[in-house]
């Protein structure tokens, strides 16, 4: 069954440090691979998205993610975080052909100043 | 433009009761999914409409859930008799077919509590 990890269940950086949030998937082939953020009391936001092409992909907020078929790996990245990045971070699979998200268990990341 | 609509954002009901949310999708999104996301976990996909057709039900605990998509555009979905496992965020999300590849904008969720 298509599964998604997300080893981290909480993270804790310092404003202006970067940032690596990791994603494992279990899928027999590429699936499409998503990041969502989750803000307190807000619906999820879409990140960025892989679906062909080009293994680092560039998102909104000044995220990154980067796309390693041997690993199995979807890792989330931004450079210098800002207070403001603090929310929950969740990575999520579409298994080919199948219209449909499967998340992992989420990343909430807090930031201090 | 305006979002997923979601009503009511929060509702709380005693067991076996019954209980229904709302959905109103971005204006031309054919595609209408509900999730629950229970605490501290991700969302899990319940049903999928592609125009007013249940495309994916597989997920629906369907002896107490049901959920309809009239002419296409705004859903419902109801729990009735409610229990106290039900409790979760139930969230809403359109996308148009063929472009998202799964992905849809959420709308904010209902919270539901169950006593």
């Amino acid at each position: 069954a298509q599964s998604v990890t997300q080893p981290d269940i909480h993270i804790t950086v310092s404003e202006g440090a970067s940032l690596e949030l990791r994603c494992n998937y279990s899928y027999g082939a590429t699936p499409y691979l998503f990041w969502y953020v989750q803000s307190p009391g807000q619906g999820l936001q879409l990140l960025l998205k892989y679906f062909s092409g080009d293994t680092l992909v560039q998102g909104i907020k000044g995220f990154e993610a980067e796309f390693k078929r041997s690993q199995s790996s979807f890792n989330l990245r931004k450079p210098s975080v800002h207070w403001s990045d603090a929310a929950e971070y969740f990575c999520a699979v579409a298994p080919g052909g199948y219209n449909k998200l499967i998340f992992g268990a989420g990343t909430r990341l807090a930031v201090h100043p | 433009e305006a979002g997923v609509v979601q009503s009511p954002r929060y509702k709380i009901i005693e067991k076996k009761q019954p209980v229904a949310f709302w959905c109103n999708p971005i204006s031309g999104h054919n595609t209408l999914y509900w999730y629950r996301q229970n605490l501290g976990q991700g969302p899990e996909l319940l049903i999928r409409y592609e125009n007013e057709e249940a495309v994916d039900d597989s997920q629906l605990p369907k002896d107490r859930f049901s959920a309809e998509r009239l002419k296409g555009v705004d859903s419902t979905l109801k729990i009735q008799p409610a229990e106290l496992g039900d409790s979760a965020v139930y969230l809403c999300a359109s996308s148009l077919e063929g472009t998202s590849g799964g992905a849809g904008f959420f709308g904010p969720g209902t919270r539901l509590t169950v006593l």
